[in-house]
């Protein structure tokens, strides 16, 4: 079985200061893990991917995680939060079974402050 | 804009009703999956293709159906439609349905029930 545990439902964080959205998982297996970002009204977007290459993942718009087998952790950070980053995370687990969907974690809701 | 495209963005109808849900997916994806999002579920897997068949189930109700034609675009119907289908529906599409491939969303179909 695979499982995806947000830490935090809501995020908020001024202009120009670091991000940081925390992500753990569950999986029997080695797992895929994606973070997803999503605008309101509009679909997911993928940020970046972890495939069991490089443990620390760069993605689009400055945002990067990092892979922690012993902490079973994947968080997603940012040097510095833009207002445009304002939107829904989603922490996304998948494993190599029968089944190819994605696990979504339940999100988190980044508000940047002016 | 992730080139899965899908039709109708709205679209409202009664309890009782039928209605089908079109997803066109990237150029040169082969597996389309349907998933489900509402304010009290979060994001549900439904239901996987891949190049026509059916490769994975997911919480897809019995009223519910979909298909995926040899031009590679799927539809999902919904039958005998309640209040509580009322949901985005996303429709998402990868390369080869590999659990390491990521997924790519389309903007999804809000559904609203009356």
């Amino acid at each position: 079985a695979q499982s995806v545990t947000q830490l935090d439902s809501h995020v908020s964080v001024s202009e120009g200061t670091p991000v940081l959205l925390r992500c753990n998982y569950s999986s029997s297996y080695s797992p895929s893990l994606f973070w997803y970002v999503q605008h309101p009204n509009k679909g997911l977007q993928l940020l970046l991917k972890y495939t069991s290459a490089a443990t620390l993942v760069k993605g689009i718009n400055g945002f990067e995680a990092e892979f922690k087998k012993s902490e079973t952790s994947f968080h997603l950070t940012k040097p510095s939060a833009h207002m445009s980053d304002a939107a829904e995370y989603f922490c996304v687990v998948n494993i190599d079974t029968g089944r190819r969907a994605l696990t979504f974690g339940s999100g988190t809701r980044l508000q940047v402050q002016p | 804009d992730s080139g899965v495209t899908q039709t109708p963005k709205h679209l409202i109808t009664a309890t009782g009703q039928r209605v089908t849900l079109r997803c066109s997916p990237r150029s040169g994806d082969l597996s389309v999956y349907w998933y489900q999002q509402s304010l009290d579920q979060g994001l549900q897997f439904l239901i996987q293709y891949y190049n026509g068949e059916e490769r994975a189930k997911g919480n897809i109700l019995e009223r519910f159906s979909a298909q995926q034609f040899p031009d590679l675009h799927s539809e999902l119907n919904l039958s005998s439609l309640e209040l509580g289908d009322s949901a985005l529906y996303f429709c998402a599409s990868s390369v080869a349905g590999r659990y390491n491939q990521p997924q790519h969303f389309g903007d999804g179909t809000r559904l609203s029930i009356l």
